[in-house]
């Protein structure tokens, strides 16, 4: 069975740093990735996903996120973190079942001025 | 220009009324998706259909059913509605599905949410 753990609810960062958001998954084959970032009172929009092409995987607003086998992690990164980065964040894997996702039980991202 | 649409934005009714939740996407997807997020953020597929066939139907009350008139549009009618169906409910579409012995890898594209809140 797929599934996905996001291994903080909650990171707080100030403006400027970097920021790193874990996640890990369990999957029986190989899977097709993705980070979600939902801002307050929003819709989900995706950040990235990975599907095997390459193991770096660059997204939206300056995020990253490493496919890494051997740790069966996917975490999320950015250098310097923003104000508008502010929101939760949710990493998901697809099950191979009519494109059902398996969401992730979110981390919520706060930036400190 | 939205992509995926839903109407209501909000929604707030008593306890054993109907309602209906419409979603509407003009990216030419075939495939549409319900989830439900509960008031922990966690989000959970209820439904899929792909060009109008129900392929997902998870473990859902009867009481929900969806229904597609066409394929850019999926709605969700709820019967009887209960305390415990407060969430925001998206809608989403994505391409086809197509599976080669491994995951899909079709981007889903969300609506904006329906808030509902049964008093």
């Amino acid at each position: 069975a797929q599934s996905v753990t996001q291994l903080d609810s909650h990171v707080s960062v100030s403006e400027g740093t970097p920021v790193l958001l874990r996640c890990n998954y369990s999957s029986s084959y190989s899977p097709s990735l993705f980070w979600y970032v939902q801002h307050p009172n929003k819709g989900l929009q995706l950040l990235l996903k990975y599907t095997s092409a390459a193991t770096l995987v660059k997204g939206i607003n300056g995020f990253e996120a490493e496919f890494k086998k051997s740790e069966t992690s996917f975490h999320l990164t950015k250098p310097s973190a923003h104000m508008s980065d502010a929101a939760e964040y949710f990493c998901v894997v697809s099950r191979n079942q009519g494109g059902k996702l398996i969401f992730g039980q979110g981390t919520e991202l706060s930036v400190k001025p | 220009d939205t992509a995926v649409s839903q109407t209501p934005k909000y929604l707030v009714t008593q306890m054993g009324n109907d309602k209906s939740i419409k979603c509407e996407q003009n990216l030419g997807h075939d495939t549409m998706y319900w989830y439900k997020q509960d008031s922990k953020k966690f989000l959970k597929i209820m439904f899929s259909y792909n060009n109008k066939e129900l392929i997902i139907n998870e473990t859902v009350p009867n009481r929900f059913s969806p229904k597609s008139p066409d394929k850019a549009h999926l709605n969700l009618h709820i019967n009887s509605l209960e305390l415990g169906d407060s969430a925001v409910y998206f809608c989403a579409s994505s391409e086809p599905t197509f599976f080669l012995g491994g995951a899909s890898q079709e981007t889903q594209y969300f609506g904006p949410g329906t808030r509902l809140l049964v008093l």
